[in-house]
């Protein structure tokens, strides 16, 4: 059954380093998610992608955060400068249509900021 | 702004028992709902996908039932096994007006089956 992937499992970084988080989305689907997930909190939306741009993206993804689809089929999220309270697990996710359809998760990755 | 809620918090059941678990939102604006199951430090299993049309979706042991105009769904697992043993984590998609359609979470309910 096709899957989300998402590389790397773990991560660790050194605060204000640079990260690039990779997601392997379903192959025929065309609308993609980030999702964050702070220890012991919700699940929290960061940002929509669709048709090469950002459809929606929450408070959260400000001017550090930004996604890429640099190929057809890696969609990656890079946060510039990280902080301590970017520590959290780091869900890509995605849709073949839009609002009826499953959105379908990767197993994350975790970003450990020090 | 779409607000989920999921009680309890935590539940503990012995094996063999039927449950319930509910969430709660407070717009009824909704295009689906989704329920999900997630292992620790694990990511999220799709269970099921209610439509803002539909009243309820079963697959296997589990059903799953939507009133949109209360603003409630609740997760009914029938026979516990010590494999269900996870959090819930309930999301509903509400057209942001953008194009979008992320999902809104819960906090969760975390199940743990005895055996």
């Amino acid at each position: 059954e096709p899957e989300v992937t998402q590389t790397p499992s773990h991560q660790v970084t050194q605060m204000g380093q640079e990260v690039i988080l990779r997601c392997v989305p379903i192959s025929n689907h065309l609308y993609f998610y980030w999702y964050r997930q702070i220890l012991g909190q919700k699940v929290e939306f960061l940002v929509s992608f669709y048709n090469n741009e950002i459809s929606e993206k929450s408070e959260i993804f400000d001017d550090q955060f930004s996604v890429e689809r640099p190929d057809g089929s890696n969609f990656t999220l890079k946060i510039r400068s990280t902080k301590l309270e970017d520590s959290a697990m780091y869900f890509c996710a995605s849709t073949i249509g839009q609002g009826g359809d499953t959105q379908y998760f990767g197993p994350g990755t975790r970003l450990t900021v020090l | 702004k779409q607000e989920v809620t999921q009680i309890p918090a935590a539940l503990s059941v012995p094996e063999g028992e039927n449950l319930v678990l509910n969430c709660s939102f407070t717009d009824s604006a909704i295009y689906n709902l989704q329920w999900f199951r997630q292992d620790p430090g694990k990511g999220l299993t799709s269970l099921l996908l209610i439509q803002s049309s539909q009243r309820e979706q079963t697959s296997g042991r589990l059903n799953a039932s939507l009133d949109k105009s209360s603003g409630r769904s609740t997760l009914y697992i029938a026979a516990s096994q010590p494999g269900d043993s996870a959090t819930y984590l309930c999301a509903v998609v509400a057209a942001s007006g953008a194009g979008s359609y992320q999902l809104t979470f819960g906090k969760g309910t975390k199940l743990s089956v005895i055996p």
